[in-house]
């Protein structure tokens, strides 16, 4: 079973709209990380955001971490269309090597 | 700094053929991991090597799939034979540091098996 998963599959905005992509995970996580991946292209890290944190900016990149709730929020602001993509979360957990992968929400910004 | 490369980008196979993927990582990256992705399961680890050395030989996927790291800068995964529910994207990652840093990912194969 998904130990990290992105709320919804899918996702569309127009462009210069501001969006929200949500991950929830069940474990206690000690940091997390927000991939994009292109049509085409493997994940590309955005923001790792630690367990002791609670937000963490990347230029129009806002990554919020709630571990009280178990979930973690990405927005992107003034959305492009080359911001079209995959977005994943994946967890890190204390004394695993693993990194966790969520099934992702694919985001479509539409001009 | 180069990324990390995969060959070929696509590969079409006839049931019950031998294919080998290649990986070169990020030259003086420690960690290298093999996935699959499909829509429908996502990434799914498939083997992970920490200075040259299997950690992780996937479990469910040791049967026909086999993850070599013959230096620090090559990588080969071998599927014997390949089935067609083994048509999917293999992505090569390769990362340097902690469990925390962040893991580089080439562009994949897509695996075709008809």
């Amino acid at each position: 079973s998904q130990l990290a998963e992105e709320n919804l599959w899918a996702l569309s905005v127009h462009e210069g709209e501001s969006v929200t992509v949500n991950c929830s995970y069940k474990t206690s996580i000690t940091a997390l990380q927000w991939y994009r991946q292109k049509s085409g292209e493997g994940p590309a890290q955005l923001i790792l955001i630690r367990s002791n944190e609670r937000e963490k900016r990347n230029g129009r990149l806002r990554a919020t971490l709630d571990t009280s709730s178990q979930s973690s929020s990405l927005s992107i602001t003034a959305t492009r269309c080359e911001d079209t993509a995959v977005y994943f979360c994946a967890t890190s957990s204390s004394g695993s090597w693993q990194l966790i992968f969520g099934s992702g929400t694919q985001l479509t910004v539409m001009p | 700094d180069a990324g990390v490369t995969q060959t070929p980008r696509h590969e079409v196979a006839e049931k019950g053929q031998t294919i080998i993927l290649k990986c070169e990582p990020v030259s003086g990256h420690n960690d290298l991991f093999w996935y699959r992705q499909t829509k429908i399961q996502g990434l799914e680890l498939l083997s992970y090597f920490r200075s040259k050395s299997l950690m992780e030989d996937g479990g469910a996927f040791k049967d026909r799939f086999k993850a070599e790291m013959l230096n620090s800068s090559f990588s080969t995964l071998k599927i014997q034979p390949t089935e067609p529910k083994d048509s999917a994207v293999y992505l090569c990652a390769s990362r340097q540091g902690d469990n925390y840093a962040e893991q580089f990912f080439g562009p994949g194969t897509r695996l075709t098996v008809l």
